[in-house]
């Protein structure tokens, strides 16, 4: 079946830090790039960041909310992709989506999501 | 803050026709760059109802339909059932701003 799977979230304090995993299964992991988006209680969707693949060196980028206290990065191996969340800020509260960009013609939309898994970040 | 102004709700009867609007501007949907939807149900993750303006994946049922004319796109459901009953989503390309998701729009079956 093909999948994502999202873990690590939970409580953290204003300024912490947190990592959360996401388990890819049933197509080639390798092979695509892996975003995160991220949906704050009862709000909208928002883009956090992408990691491309190999053949595009791995490289990220970032929405400016996060950039500079977010890192993504994954390992092909273990077919996961990453989110190390630092400087946390209580605006950081939300369900984390690990999400598969597909691009047909140039343009990027995602074709498959995970369940998603709760930050909080409070005192 | 979302750049693409969607309704926040919208409704109908069962059967009926509803249209939901994706208004953005000339550095996102007017610059050329294509409109997704997509299908949230309650307590779930987001699902891809439409792609490439109009492009419906398999199994996505033909009720549902896109379209995109200068810096907006639509949204359409004939034959509106209880299971459409959901937040949708529209989503582009901004040039400042990268990939962009509109506000979101509720729809509600009578």
């Amino acid at each position: 079946e093909v999948q994502l799977v999202e873990s690590g979230g939970g409580l953290v304090q204003p300024g912490g830090s947190l990592r959360l995993s996401c388990a890819a299964s049933g197509f080639t992991f390798s092979d695509h790039y892996m975003d995160w988006v991220r949906q704050a209680p009862g709000k909208g969707l928002e883009w956090v960041g992408r990691t491309r693949n190999k053949a595009n060196s791995y490289t990220t980028e970032y929405a400016a909310s996060v950039k500079g206290r977010f890192t993504i990065s994954r390992d092909d191996s273990k077919n996961s992709l990453y989110l190390q969340m630092n400087s946390l800020k209580t605006e950081d509260t939300a369900v984390y989506y690990c999400a598969r960009p597909t691009s047909d013609y140039g343009d990027w939309y995602f074709d498959l999501w995970g369940r998603g898994t709760l930050v909080t970040v409070s005192s | 803050q979302s750049v693409l102004t969607q309704p926040p709700s919208v409704s109908g009867a069962p059967g009926q026709r509803v249209t939901i609007s994706c208004t953005g501007s000339s550095s996102n949907i007017g610059a050329g760059y294509d409109v997704h939807w997509y299908q949230q149900l309650p307590g779930t993750a987001p699902k891809l109802l439409i792609y490439g303006n109009s492009n419906r994946p398999s199994g996505v049922p033909d009720r549902f339909s896109g379209s995109k004319s200068g810096t907006s796109a639509s949204l359409a459901i004939t034959g509106l059932q209880a299971e459409d009953e959901a937040d949708y989503y529209c989503q582009s390309y901004d040039s400042s701003l990268s990939y962009v998701f509109g506000t979101g729009t509720k729809v509600t079956v009578l």
